[in-house]
């Protein structure tokens, strides 16, 4: 166990929906990094948030947006959902901005049907 | 463009032997090089990792061997176990602009049979 929480665990459905997932970082770490996995491009950045926030966009679509909180959650907005958006979302932590070890939460599965 | 490029895609390996997964960069500013495992409907996890001042690291089992010349970097599993099935990421994030996102291959996956 991380003690990287992120929920929900399974997400199912339809175009054109608007989804939330929600990440809980471990106790202290100030980042938080969210990553798509799919089978065709693989583990892919998305955006990184350091204490609320943005430090950095990665390969994250105009439809998708996220923020971090003052207790340090984040949450990943999927809008306008489309069937390629299927994919497990992963965010992960990391105690500051000093590169080092990124704790994986357990991830949510999207299916968009 | 793929940044990190990972081989094997799949790798079938006895128990007790030697599983080697490969993995070549561009970006000459990464200077940090993890490897991830990841099981069946869990999160990548840490392994090991190297940054580039040295040319190799062991952890048990794990060793990372890397060629800065080359832009290349493997881990070598010794003494392969059963336990140890699993898909393998090599990664790599550069230092200095405040965000250390990953760069991740494709992914290995390791199969040990008995």
């Amino acid at each position: 166990d991380s003690g990287v929480t992120q929920t929900p665990k399974h997400l199912i459905t339809a175009t054109g929906q608007r989804v939330t997932l929600r990440c809980s970082p471990r106790s202290g770490d100030l980042s938080v990094y969210w990553y798509q996995q799919s089978l065709d491009q693989g583990l892919q950045f998305l955006i990184h948030y350091y204490n609320g926030e943005e430090r950095a966009k990665g390969n994250i679509l105009e439809r998708f947006s996220a923020q971090q909180f003052p207790d340090l959650h984040s949450e990943l907005n999927l809008s306008s959902l489309e069937l390629g958006d299927s994919a497990l979302y992963f965010c992960a932590s990391s105690v500051d901005g000093v590169q080092e070890t990124q704790y994986f939460g357990p991830g949510t599965r999207l299916l968009v049907l | 463009q793929q940044q990190v490029k990972q081989s094997p895609q799949s790798l079938i390996v006895q128990k007790g032997g030697i599983s080697i997964i490969n993995c070549a960069y561009e970006n000459t500013a990464f200077d940090y090089f993890p490897w991830y495992q990841q099981f069946p409907g869990k999160g990548p996890a840490l392994l090991i990792a190297i940054r580039p001042d040295v040319s190799e690291k062991k952890e048990g089992r794990f060793t990372i061997s890397f060629n800065k010349s080359a832009k290349q970097f493997s881990l070598h599993i010794m003494d392969s176990q059963p336990g140890d099935s699993a898909t393998y990421f090599c990664a790599a994030s550069a230092s200095g602009a405040g965000s250390y996102q990953l760069t991740f291959g494709k992914g290995t996956k390791l199969s040990v049979i008995p």
